[in-house]
């Protein structure tokens, strides 16, 4: 298993640009969230979703769409992006462990937005 | 709303000290589940503990021991005998029952242990 897999690591945007941060499992995963990591913060819940076809808001929604066709990818997009979406973005899978659920963290996308 | 709090920002100390790392957090919820995790200097997120709000019992890994005490809404956690492998940024989480439900992180603490 390859476990949770994220493209590209690193990315460079200029305001206004668009992208697609790619997040993939193969560990047959029905929960996958993405987060965003900035300085003296933590981590931020973006998007997640509970399977295929379902999708729901976190804490910091705005500016960043999420669609989840397959269990296994989980693509996040930026559709304009903003010097504030500067981050390190972090994307995760889970399954239900009744009653919690385990979370696996992929290695992470830093975004600098010029 | 939830939250979390890590009042230490970063914690310096000498290999083969111990060092604890304070964790208090806020939830209206009464099924909650707490969580620590490791990000060493490569940036990985590093699963370490979770522990459900039914569960006060204490717990040791290791050189690793959790302390959840509800009646201060505390999640500590100590390293024994510290080690320079244990330098990292240390993220205590708290989330609700369902998936995605008020999943929220701490601020994070930087540990760097010295030779």
């Amino acid at each position: 298993n390859a476990g949770v897999t994220q493209t590209p690591k690193f990315q460079v945007l200029k305001t206004g640009q668009s992208m697609t941060l790619q997040c993939a499992q193969d560990m047959n995963h029905e929960y996958m969230s993405w987060y965003r990591q900035d300085p003296g913060m933590g981590l931020r819940l973006i998007h997640y979703s509970v399977g295929a076809g379902i999708t729901d808001q976190g804490e910091v929604p705005n500016g960043y769409n999420v669609s989840r066709s397959t269990t296994e990818d989980f693509p996040l997009r930026l559709l304009s992006a903003a010097p504030s979406q500067t981050s390190v973005y972090f994307c995760a899978s889970g399954y239900r462990d009744s009653p919690i659920y385990e979370q696996y963290f992929g290695p992470g996308t830093r975004l600098t937005v010029t | 709303a939830q939250k979390v709090t890590q009042a230490q920002t970063e914690i310096s100390v000498v290999e083969k000290e111990d060092v604890t790392l304070d964790c208090v957090y806020e939830t209206r919820d009464t099924t909650y589940y707490l969580f620590w995790y490791k990000q060493p200097p490569s940036g990985e997120l590093v699963f370490l503990i979770r522990r459900n709000s039914f569960d006060e019992q204490n717990e040791i890994s290791g050189r690793y021991s959790w302390n959840f005490q509800k009646s201060t809404s505390s999640f500590n956690f100590t390293i024994t005998a510290s080690q320079v492998v244990d330098s990292a940024v240390y993220f205590c989480a708290l989330s609700g029952r369902n998936y995605g439900q008020n999943f929220v992180f701490g601020p994070g603490t930087r540990l760097s242990v010295l030779p």
